[in-house]
């Protein structure tokens, strides 16, 4: 079975660009999250969706940042307009919702995001 | 809130060493436990888990126990490996309207030959 899919892996752009990151969540997971890792702030999360809505985005950290999920196979983050400081590996994972509190996420290889 | 500590690395060991890499948490309920690895360039995979006290997790040589009384679920390995140098995430979960995992901020191995 295909794990999480993310893309592009690596994206390298300048300030006041827009950036769209993608993620493609195993089938049949019904949970699916976004993360941002730092070497300050550690593991972030971002947004997570159940069911293609949106349940929690308290940890967007601004208006910049927007996250979509159009259907149960594909979701987005983007950023507009990008700022250095939004530079970090952003991570997607998704997890069946059967058991929600015993089931682990499964991560995609993230996106390794640099802002010029 | 919910809240998990981790050990502060980098941890580093010599081949065969036996690995303990510490893990208490706070929570409001009864939490699932877990630990993933993430290796360089790659996301976080689950390593091991347990969902209720006295449980013990195992996989690939690693193991860790649910300790309620402690509020702890510390990762141990008798003889680590150089393959075993990653970074190392306590997690846990709750159930109760709000999903929201808890990740700590990682402990660093570095195993030497």
């Amino acid at each position: 079975d295909a794990g999480v899919i993310q893309s592009p892996r690596h994206e390298v752009t300048e300030m006041g660009q827009e950036v769209t990151l993608r993620c493609k969540p195993i089938s049949g997971h019904d949970y699916l999250f976004w993360y941002r890792q730092t070497m300050m702030r550690g593991l972030e999360l971002l947004i997570y969706f159940n069911n293609n809505v949106p349940i929690d985005d308290s940890g967007m950290p601004e208006d910049r940042f927007s996250a979509k999920m159009p259907n149960a196979s594909f979701s987005t983050l983007k950023i507009q307009p990008s700022e250095p400081r939004d530079s970090a590996v952003y991570f997607c994972a998704s997890s069946s919702g059967q058991g929600i509190t015993n089931q682990p996420q499964h991560f995609g290889d993230g996106t390794r995001l640099s802002i010029l | 809130g919910n809240s998990v500590t981790q050990m502060e690395g980098p941890v580093t060991l010599s081949e065969e060493a036996f690995l303990t890499i510490n893990c208490t948490y706070t929570a409001t309920g009864y939490p699932s436990l877990f630990w993933y690895v993430q290796y360089p360039g790659e996301g976080l995979q689950l390593l091991l888990k347990a969902t209720k006290a006295d449980d013990k997790g195992s996989n690939k040589g690693f193991e860790a126990t649910y300790r309620k009384e402690t509020t702890s679920f510390h990762l141990e390995k008798g003889s680590v490996q150089v393959s075993d140098s990653a970074v190392y995430f306590c997690a846990l979960t709750l159930g109760g309207g709000s999903y929201i995992p808890t990740f700590g901020r990682g402990t660093s191995l570095i195993v030497h030959p």
